[in-house]
């Protein structure tokens, strides 16, 4: 079993539609991230949580939310989905006791598609 | 100015020969540097971190970190066609308590048979 799952895998859905990806850990790490990935574009963070307790904005946290349910969960969700929402999204988890949070661990990605 | 910027290829090396992938960034104060590993349809993974200037090692990968210039590059020697994907450098930032890791947009390498 991945280290990092993400579900569901892939989804369609409509626009205006609520869709949440979750998230799950089984590594033990503190830290936990949501990306998405667009061609061209690279990786943008959207939002990431150091604890359970700790939420912060990424660069492109408009339209979305997310919550830290437990330590090993961490859920991000479309409250209304726009077609520009379509992307690959990945889950990634990072342990703050190494030298530096930038060595991430993903999980397989969820492909999102609003039509 | 992109924060973290590279070559998006695509880049094609002949087996055997050494793959050559280079990045710069804009952030002065950044310590800590990351090349990931990307093939099509899979999650990134990372291969190699380097926090020092220099190079540094790791089997047929090397890092080789310049700060003053604001440029890390990967070479990949003995190419083989596994190593086809796409590369992704990161930077972390220097926000001290509020690192996070930027990443460039990638350079997809394809390994000639």
């Amino acid at each position: 079993d991945a280290d990092v799952t993400q579900t569901p895998r892939n989804r369609i859905t409509k626009t205006g539609k609520r869709i949440m990806l979750e998230c799950s850990q089984t590594k033990g790490h503190d830290r936990m991230y949501w990306y998405r990935q667009d061609p061209g574009l690279g990786l943008r963070l959207i939002y990431y949580s150091f604890d359970v307790k700790d939420i912060n904005k990424g660069e492109i946290s408009d339209g979305y939310s997310v919550s830290r349910q437990a330590q090993a969960k961490f859920s991000l969700s479309l409250e209304s989905a726009i077609p520009n929402q379509t992307a690959l999204y990945f889950c990634a988890t990072s342990d703050f006791r190494v030298q530096s949070t930038g060595e991430l661990f993903f999980g397989e990605g969820s492909r999102l598609t609003v039509l | 100015q992109k924060e973290v910027e590279q070559n998006s290829g695509p880049l094609s090396v002949p087996e055997g020969a050494i793959a050559s992938l280079n990045c710069t960034y804009s952030d002065r104060g950044s310590q800590s540097f990351f090349w990931y590993r990307q093939y099509s349809g899979k999650s990134p993974e990372l291969i190699m971190s380097i926090y020092s200037n220099g190079d540094k090692e790791d089997g047929r990968f090397t890092a080789q970190l310049n700060k003053a210039s604001q440029y890390v590059s990967l070479l990949i020697r003995d190419s083989q066609p596994s190593d086809s994907a796409t590369y992704l450098c990161a930077v972390e930032g220097s926000n001290f308590g509020n690192e996070k890791l930027t990443f460039g947009t990638g350079t997809r390498l394809t390994i000639i048979p």
